[in-house]
C-alpha cells in the first residue's frame, strides 16, 4: 500500500524563524508531488508542484524540494509569520498522472507572534 | 477564474436522507476528482472523471455512494440514504494540463 508520511504532526515556533516540514513516500515512482495548504474550515490552496523530473521548485518564501530515491520531500518556509499558521498537507500522484493524489495526514504549524 | 466551485458548503441531514453535492470545476480542466477528509482517515479519493467519464471509482465506500458528471462544468456526488458515518468534509476538485490539482472550499457534511 501506498502512504504517505508527515513528520512532526504538529510544530510551533516563533515569528520569524526559517523552518522545515518533511514528507515521506513509500514508492519512489512518483508522477509528481504536490504541497498545500488548509486553514481551518477552509479548501486546499495549492503552494507548490514538483514533477518527477525536477529536484525543486520555489514561491516567494516557500522552496520545496523532491529526493525520489531517498522517498522524501521537504518544504522550507523562510521568515514565517503568523499568517503562515495553518495545516501543510503533502501529496504523492502516482502512476501514469491521470490517478488522484495520496495525502499524507499533514503538520500543524503555529507561528507565534 | 472563481476556482472550483461547490455546494452547499454546509449540510445537516438525518440519516435515511438523501444527500446530493455539487461541483462546478475550472473551466478547461479536463479532469475531476471527489475526495472526503476526516479526522481519522485523512483525505481520501473516492472517484475521479475524465472528459465527464467515470475512470476510477474505488475508493467509493459503498454502493450508497455515486456519481455523475453530465457535462464538463458540472458533477454531483449522491449518497443515499445517508448514515452518520458519512458525516465528513467533501472536496472537489479538477486539474490541469500539468496535473496540478486545484481543490474547492468542500461541503461540510453531518449526518444525525
Amino acid at each position: 500500500k501506498q502512504e504517505v508520511t508527515q513528520i512532526p504532526a504538529a510544530l510551533s515556533v516563533p515569528e520569524g524563524e526559517n523552518l522545515v516540514l518533511n514528507c515521506s513516500f513509500t514508492d519512489s515512482a512518483i508522477y509528481n508531488l504536490q504541497w498545500f495548504r488548509q486553514d481551518p474550515g477552509k479548501g486546499l490552496t495549492s503552494l507548490l508542484l514538483i514533477q518527477s523530473s525536477q529536484r525543486e521548485q520555489t514561491s516567494g518564501r516557500l522552496n520545496a524540494s523532491l529526493d525520489k530515491s531517498s522517498g522524501r520531500s521537504t518544504l522550507y518556509i523562510a521568515a514565517s509569520q503568523p499568517g503562515d499558521s495553518a495545516t501543510y498537507l503533502c501529496a504523492v500522484k502516482y502512476g501514469g498522472g491521470a490517478d488522484g493524489l495520496t495525502f499524507g495526514k499533514g503538520t500543524h504549524l503555529i507561528i507565534q507572534p | 477564474d472563481a476556482g472550483v466551485i461547490q455546494s452547499p458548503r454546509h449540510e445537516v441531514t438525518e440519516m435515511g436522507q438523501e444527500v446530493t453535492l455539487r461541483c462546478k470545476p475550472i473551466s478547461g480542466h479536463d479532469y475531476l476528482f471527489w475526495y472526503r477528509q476526516t479526522m481519522m482517515r485523512g483525505l481520501e479519493l473516492l472517484i475521479y472523471f475524465n472528459n465527464n467519464v467515470p475512470i476510477d471509482d474505488s475508493g467509493m465506500p459503498e454502493d450508497r455512494f455515486s456519481a455523475k458528471m453530465p457535462n464538463a462544468s458540472f458533477s454531483t456526488l449522491k449518497i443515499q440514504p445517508s448514515e452518520p458515518r458519512d458525516s465528513a468534509v467533501y472536496f472537489c476538485a479538477s486539474m490541469n494540463f500539468y496535473n496540478e490539482q486545484f481543490f474547492g472550499p468542500g461541503t461540510r457534511l453531518t449526518v444525525l
